[in-house]
């Protein structure tokens, strides 16, 4: 069975500081895919980024990076120099090939940035 | 390019009645997945479905049932509606097989409110 574990229920800040948002997954799948989304108050997720559990390469993209960790089993998500517009649900999430790739979420993180 | 589609928005029922929700996937995608996400949870997985049949289910009771039509649109029912039905109701779609690039892309969502 997979199990995502997002351990931080609400995080505030102000504008322009940095959040991290914790994930940590458990699975017995070798071959396994993690995502971020983003849940605004419309409630439609956005897709933010994917990786696959053969990449432990961490990255930036805008002003967003990730931490993947297979040694720990977590994938952290931090957004540099938040803005109002970032005030969300964050869902960590993991979709396993024996599974056929079905969705299994966290609980979310909502995300406050104040001006 | 037409994303995920979901109607209606909101919907309002009453114990023990039945309700049929929609999603037309994304151009190109010919597979569909159904999420129930309750009040401050993360989204759960009720099924999928690819060339008009059930391909996966999630831990959900046989009041849930679903269709697919040859056009790839979806539609959720549920029968003899709870209390604890009430959520918002995800549908993603993506490409069967896709593997790697399995990529979900989330509609809007249709709030279901039981009363």
């Amino acid at each position: 069975a997979q199990k995502v574990t997002q351990a931080q229920t609400e995080i505030s800040v102000v504008e322009k500081e940095d959040v991290t948002l914790d994930c940590v997954y458990e699975t017995r799948d070798t071959t396994y895919y993690l995502f971020w989304y983003k849940q605004p108050p419309s409630g439609e997720l956005v897709f933010l980024i994917r990786r696959n559990s053969f990449d432990e390469q961490n990255e930036i993209s805008g002003r967003y990076s990730w931490n993947f960790q297979k040694s720990t089993s977590s994938f952290n998500f931090t957004i540099t120099a938040s803005q109002v517009v970032d005030s969300a649900v964050y869902f960590c999430a993991l979709s396993v090939s024996s599974n056929d790739y079905k969705l299994s979420f966290g609980a979310g993180t909502t995300v406050t940035v104040r001006a | 390019d037409a994303g995920v589609t979901q109607s209606p928005t909101h919907l309002i029922k009453t114990r023990g009645q039945q309700v049929t929700l929609r999603c037309s996937p994304k151009s190109g995608h010919d597979t569909v997945s159904w999420y129930q996400q309750a009040l401050g949870q993360g989204p759960q997985f009720i099924f999928q479905y690819y060339e008009e049949e059930e391909r996966q289910r999630g831990n959900f009771p046989d009041r849930f049932s679903g269709h697919q039509f040859p056009n790839y649109s979806s539609e959720l029912n549920v029968n003899a509606l709870l209390l604890g039905d009430s959520a918002l109701y995800l549908c993603a779609s993506s490409i069967y097989g896709a593997g790697i690039y399995n990529e979900q892309f989330f509609g809007p969502g249709t709030r279901l409110t039981v009363l």
